[in-house]
């Protein structure tokens, strides 16, 4: 069975551009969470979709956007870029439920110059 | 703020003892709590989940839930170089199971 596939796994942008990335969740999971990790904030919850509505949010401006297509794969968007917003962005999937596992993706590497 | 609280360390230990990493949580109402390993440049690995009071044991790793205390621990017996890595404690707030928050991790050096 495959993991949880990000796309692209590097990225370069500059400030003031936006940025999308792409996440396929294991096949059977209908969640998809998104973090960012960076080394002074660590692992934080950005938003997680099922069924293709957002169902929790994290606290991050709204320049940080997402959305879930009816296979389940889901993208997150980045407008408007800062050199805050390098980091690891990580995806997790997990099948509904309340003992749910995330599993999580390699992650894209953001770099904003 | 929910918050999850771990000490950053490192911790270092010998090969073949026993590492003890531990995790404090304040939403009384968490039901549910991940251990994840990250080596360094990868992505979070699950090794161990525990749901109810107790231990909860898979191989070399044992997990213990003390919710009276909000407390959690991962214990690693016979400790590896391999097992070199951070240890991420995740608790999801009550009502909210697929929104992990995630401790700043404990770095673990396992010394050959």
């Amino acid at each position: 069975k495959a993991g949880v596939t990000q796309t692209p796994r590097y990225l370069i942008k500059t400030r003031g551009q936006q940025v999308t990335l792409s996440c396929s969740p294991i096949s059977g999971h209908r969640s998809v969470s998104w973090y960012q990790q960076t080394p002074g904030q660590g692992l934080q919850f950005l938003f997680e979709y099922f069924s293709e509505t957002q169902r929790n949010k994290g606290n991050f401006p709204g320049r940080f956007s997402g959305r879930q297509f009816s296979n389940s794969r889901s993208e997150m968007n980045v407008s408007t870029l800062e050199l805050g917003d390098s980091a690891l962005y990580l995806c997790a999937s997990s099948l509904a439920g309340p003992k749910n596992i995330q599993y999580f993706g390699a992650g894209t590497r953001l770099s904003v110059l | 703020q929910k918050e999850v609280e771990q000490n950053s360390g490192p911790l270092s230990v010998p090969e073949g003892a026993i590492a003890s990493l531990n995790c404090t949580y304040s939403d009384r109402g968490s039901q549910s709590f991940f251990w994840y390993r990250q080596y360094s440049g990868k992505s979070p690995e699950l090794i161990m989940f525990i749901y109810s009071n107790g231990d909860k044991e898979d191989g070399r790793f044992t997990a213990q839930l003390n919710k009276a205390s909000q407390y959690v621990s991962l214990l690693i017996r016979d400790s590896q170089p391999s097992d070199s890595a951070t240890y991420l404690c995740a608790v999801p707030p009550e009502g909210a199971t697929n929104k992990l928050i995630f401790g700043t991790g404990t770095l673990l050096a396992v010394q050959p």
